[in-house]
This record gives structure tokens, C-alpha cells and sequence, in this order.
């Protein structure tokens, strides 16, 4: 069964870092293109980034919003993906779900549950 | 990158179809077929129900359906269910190579 379950969310203050992990199973983790997506409470969903798989370059591409500030990156020997967020802001506050790529185009077969990231002072 | 227009609400009676419209630009949804829609229940993950514009996932509904034509893609829901009562959100594969989601509309299954 694949599966997808993040990990790191908690309570940070604006200008402060936080750490996000995801762990997977259930595929070829080696090959996959993984995307972070974040929701503001109660509002729609938002693409963070996506790393590409070591064979496809490793690339990673970033939405506007976030690039400068977040990084992701992954390490296949323990199937995980990790999105590294720094100089946090109140709009940050979101659930952050990972996210399988199963094409290469988005097509984002599986979710993670999410874990919730909340910036406040 | 702005987000992709969907009508905020939608609702329907049990049986009937609706459709939720999806409108982007020439540079994702016009350009690439590589259109996408989730179902979202409150509290829970999105789950994939339709790709690549109209390709449902296995186990997905067969009532569930979607279409494209010049920057606007679709997806209709025919012979509406409670259970389908949701939020949805279509995405779509853009020319810069990232991903750009709809507001999301909210169906109401009356």
C-alpha cells in the first residue's frame, strides 16, 4: 500500500525556522517526484515546491511565494523528503501535506494526513 | 503564477448533474493536458478523482468525469449523491514547470 506520512509541524515563532519530514513506502521511492502543498485554515490549497527523483536531475522548483525561504531536499536510502522552512511568517500558517507525483506532471496520487504548522508570537 | 478560477459554490439535488468549471490561461490549462481535480472532505486529505483532464483513478466513481476545452477544464458530477458533498479543487501543470490550484468550490448537495 503506498503510503505518505509527514512529520516536524508544531508551534514556531515569525523569523523562526522549522523542519518538516515525509516519509514514504509502498513505491519505488528512488524514482518518485515528490511535492509539498500547503492550506491556510480554511482556505484553498497552495503548491510549495516539488523534488524531482535523482534520475530526472533532482531538480527542485519552488513556488514564488516561498523560494528563498524554504528548501527541500530528500534522502532515498530512508525514503524520505524533507522541506526545510526558514525566516517563517504569519501567512506560513498552513497545514503542509506531502504529496506523490505517480507522473511526472503533477498528477498527485497520494497524500499524506498533513501536519499543521502554526507561526505565531 | 495566479490561481485558477472556480465558482466559489455549487449545489445540486440527489440525481441530478452539475458541473464545476475550472478557468485558467494559455500558459497552464490551454497549453498542457495535464489538468487535474481533488475531492476534499473537511478535516481530511484531497484525494486525486480525475487526471490528465478526464483519466479517473481506479476505484474512483464512474459519475465522476472531467473535460477540457481552450483554458477552461470541467468536472462534472452526474447523479449526485450526499456523499458527494465536498470541496473540489482543480490543478493544472504550468509553463514554468510548477503547479498552480483552483480557489475551490464548495458543493452543496441540497
Amino acid at each position: 500500500e503506498v503510503q505518505v506520512v509527514e512529520s516536524g509541524g508544531g508551534l514556531v515563532k515569525p523569523g523562526g525556522s522549522l523542519g518538516l519530514s515525509c516519509t514514504a513506502s509502498g513505491f519505488k521511492f528512488s524514482d518518485a517526484w515528490m511535492s509539498w502543498v500547503r492550506q491556510a485554515p480554511g482556505k484553498g490549497l497552495e503548491w510549495v515546491g516539488r523534488i524531482k527523483s535523482r534520475g530526472s536531475g533532482g531538480t527542485i522548483d519552488y513556488a514564488a511565494r516561498v523560494k528563498g525561504r524554504f528548501t527541500i531536499s530528500r534522502d532515498d536510502t530512508k525514503t524520505t523528503v524533507y522541506l526545510q522552512m526558514n525566516s517563517l511568517n504569519i501567512e506560513d500558517t498552513a497545514v503542509y501535506y506531502c504529496t506523490w507525483d505517480s507522473s511526472g506532471y503533477y498528477r498527485l496520487a497520494k497524500w499524506g494526513l498533513g501536519t499543521l504548522v502554526t507561526v505565531s508570537s | 503564477q495566479s490561481a485558477l478560477t472556480q465558482p466559489a459554490a455549487v449545489s445540486g439535488s440527489p440525481g441530478q448533474s452539475i458541473a464545476i468549471s475550472c478557468i485558467g490561461t494559455n500558459s497552464d490549462v490551454g497549453s498542457y493536458n495535464y489538468v487535474s481535480w481533488y475531492q476534499q472532505y473537511p478535516g481530511k486529505a484531497p484525494k486525486l478523482i480525475i487526471s490528465d483532464v478526464n483519466n479517473r483513478p481506479s476505484g474512483v466513481s464512474t459519475r465522476f468525469s472531467g473535460s477540457k476545452s481552450g483554458n477552461t477544464a470541467s468536472l462534472t458530477i452526474s447523479g449526485l449523491q450526499s456523499e458527494d458533498e465536498a470541496d473540489y479543487y482543480c490543478s493544472s501543470y504550468t509553463s514554468s514547470s510548477t503547479l498552480v490550484f483552483g480557489g475551490g468550490t464548495k458543493l452543496t448537495v441540497l
